[in-house]
């Protein structure tokens, strides 16, 4: 299994619900990453979680809150959005967070996310 | 201050066709460079990866050169498809730092016409 799996794909939500992207992976890579995109623009990193512990916080608003439970799973638990966080939301992985040449990021499908 | 820039920003041309995507960075230290394929809303897809000892790299119909004395990169492609229309997207990682604390460029948007 080489994939990175995100669910949902799409999610639209109000500025007062609370809910949550799931990412999940099976190649036995240590590090996971949560990144946002806005349209026409390059991703940005929000979270590095290495070996289950957070490692990275790119100074993400606390509305965002990341979760790893072990090492396949990743989550991002969603609450009190801004339309302005509308964008997709995409999920990486890799061996571990060293920036070695074998070390790539493997990225899942994204979840858009829409904020009313 | 760590930068990757893209160029052309956007190219259409023939199915067919070959084109030439560039990258020039300034990130140091320097540990690899890689091209990602993004199709509209999905992920990006590794297309290469290069160390900085390699000088070219190729994946199918896609061809990757490095110059690290430079700092620049191109992505040739060969034959385009109509599926090669995608964002193209360059990104460069620093030595022994977190793989997610690489630069992205702002990529180069491809159409390919019939």
């Amino acid at each position: 299994d080489t994939e990175v799996t995100q669910t949902p794909k799409h999610l639209v939500m109000g500025m007062t619900n609370k809910k949550s992207l799931k990412c999940e992976q099976h190649m036995g890579h240590r590090a996971m990453y949560w990144y946002k995109q806005k349209a026409k623009k390059p991703p940005e990193l929000m979270f590095v979680y290495s070996y289950e512990k957070l490692s990275i916080n790119e100074s993400v608003p606390s509305r965002f809150s990341p979760e790893c439970p072990n090492s396949s799973l990743l989550n991002l638990h969603l609450h009190a959005l801004q339309p302005e966080d509308s964008a997709l939301y995409l999920c990486a992985s890799s061996q571990d967070t060293s920036g070695s040449g074998a070390n790539v990021l493997t990225f899942g499908a994204g979840s858009r996310l829409t904020v009313l | 201050k760590n930068q990757v820039e893209q160029s052309p920003q956007s190219l259409i041309i023939l199915e067919g066709k070959n084109c030439t995507l560039q990258c020039n960075y300034t990130v140091s230290p320097f540990s690899n460079l890689r091209w990602y394929k993004q199709d509209t809303g999905r992920g990006p897809v590794s297309l290469t990866i290069m160390t900085f000892s390699e000088n070219t790299k190729s994946n199918g119909r896609y061809t990757a050169t490095l110059d690290a004395d430079t700092k620049q990169s191109s992505l040739h492609i060969t034959a385009s498809q109509l599926s090669d229309s995608a964002s193209y997207i360059c990104v460069v990682s620093p030595d022994y730092t977190n793989a997610g604390k690489s630069t992205f460029g702002d990529g180069t948007t491809l159409t390919v016409k019939p």
